[in-house]
């Protein structure tokens, strides 16, 4: 079954700096995966998708992730951390081959920003 | 403007009562879901239905249950409920156009405590 892997529950940068939330994903067939933030108190949205198309997407608010196939990871990274980038991100899959399959979600990072 | 809303926001109960949380979409999707989050377990899905008249469980669907009726409402019954489902409970739909592709759109949220 497919499955991914956040590392690190919680994630503290400074503001300016680079933001880097790590993603490892399993699965047997080439996937789709996904990126949803989680702002205080609400629900989640998306930040960004790879559907196969590039391997380097970029998302909404200066988020991008690369795909790496031989590395089974899709990193979010972010150049400069704002204040409001702190929220809880999550790093989700879903399967190729299957016509409407659900995601199936990491545990989540939490991403702290200090000024 | 579209949305999917959420209700109550914010319920408590005791141990053994029937509860029935709500969701309500005006996209006219096709596919929606719910899904609990707890701390350090990250998104749970729960149940998950395709379109009308169409329900499947989820990775934890024990004393839980949904019914469709129609495209915009997916309700979420806790049949008796029990303390381990105190939680924080997201409902979600998306298009259904695009198979594994799908953005999901989530709602606000319900907060269930259970007594």
């Amino acid at each position: 079954a497919q499955s991914v892997t956040q590392l690190g529950s919680h994630v503290s940068v400074s503001e300016g700096a680079l933001v880097l939330l790590r993603c490892n994903y399993s699965s047997s067939v080439p996937p789709y995966l996904f990126w949803y933030v989680q702002y205080p108190n609400q629900g989640l949205q998306l930040l960004l998708k790879y559907t196969s198309a590039a391997t380097l997407v970029k998302g909404i608010n200066g988020f991008e992730a690369e795909f790496k196939k031989s590395e089974t990871s899709f990193h979010l990274t972010k150049p400069s951390a704002h204040m409001s980038d702190a929220a809880e991100y999550f790093c989700a899959v879903s399967l190729l081959v299957s016509g409407n399959t659900p995601l199936v979600f990491g545990k989540g990072t939490r991403l702290s920003v200090i000024a | 403007d579209a949305e999917i809303t959420q209700s109550p926001r914010h319920k408590i109960t005791e141990t053994g009562r029937q509860v029935t949380l709500a969701c309500h979409q005006t996209w006219n999707h096709n596919n929606m879901f719910w899904y609990r989050q707890d701390l350090g377990h990250g998104l749970r899905l729960i149940h998950y239905s395709y379109g009308v008249q169409d329900t499947n469980k989820g990775e934890v669907s024990d004393g839980y249950s949904v019914s469709r009726s129609n495209t915009e409402d997916l309700p979420l019954t806790l049949e008796s409920a029990a303390s381990s489902q105190t939680s924080v409970y997201f409902c979600a739909s998306s298009e259904g156009q695009k198979g594994p592709t799908d953005t999901q759109y989530f709602g606000p949220g319900t907060r269930l405590t259970v007594l």
